[in-house]
């Protein structure tokens, strides 16, 4: 199946500052990626649909001040957490869909990134 | 809006018997695709097995097959011949077949007795 990368894995910062994840569709051109949360033993849940080349849509009672996320090119969209408080702690997963195989074909997941605020 | 629910929080079953994990969904959509997950500690979603809902026939990939039953918007899963291996949470998911973003259930923690 096709490749998504999410860099870092896991990731420290202090509160009041800001942290960029990386989601890279590796062997494939995603128009669509996707941003989720994940609680601690808790599910997994949408925070907004990046589009490459127009503005995300965000899952209402997502902020998208402080969740900024940037779809610049086919193969990367970004999320940025700002000003990120202690609870903003948790698990970020990006997924993206493959455009080539069909729209209604699963959507693939990167490995996720833990983050910490301190 | 659409809604997945996973009523089982934790099951356990004995290698190689097979176990069955739940889940239901509401919706208004006729078309739409339901899908299980694995979760495991490394927190990488695997995908498991997809059904799309036009389909009556239920899907199945090797040791996992499920029950579709669209009348009763009950989608579950049955593992055969339980591994060690399939230990993880199982999350089950939703999406319309226009819409991007998949819906998730709160999840079943597997648990395989050696």
């Amino acid at each position: 199946g096709a490749v998504v990368s999410q860099h870092p894995s896991w990731v420290i910062c202090k509160s009041g500052t800001s942290v960029k994840i990386e989601c890279r569709s590796l062997d494939f051109q995603a128009t669509t990626m996707f941003w989720y949360r994940q609680f601690p033993k808790q599910s997994l849940m949408l925070m907004a649909t990046s589009n490459e080349g127009s503005k995300a849509t965000y899952e209402q009672g997502v902020e998208k001040d402080k969740f900024l996320i940037n779809h610049a090119s086919l193969t990367l969209s970004t999320l940025t957490v700002t000003s990120a408080h202690p609870e903003d702690s948790s698990f970020y997963i990006c997924s993206a869909r493959d455009p080539w195989t069909g729209v209604n074909t699963e959507a693939f997941f990167g490995q996720g990134t833990r983050l910490t605020v301190v | 809006a659409q809604t997945v629910t996973q009523s089982q929080p934790e099951m356990s079953v004995q290698e190689a018997e097979t176990v069955t994990l739940s889940c239901t969904y509401d919706t208004s959509e006729s078309d739409y695709y339901l899908f299980w997950y694995k979760q495991p500690p490394s927190r990488q979603m695997i995908l498991v097995i997809r059904q799309e809902a036009y389909k009556q026939q239920n899907a199945t990939e090797n040791r996992f097959s499920v029950n579709f039953q669209k009348a009763a918007k009950s989608f579950s899963l049955k593992i055969s011949d339980s591994q060690l291996g399939d230990a993880a949470m199982y999350f089950c998911a939703y999406r319309t077949r226009g819409a991007d973003g998949l819906t998730f259930g709160k999840g079943t923690h597997l648990i395989i007795q050696p």
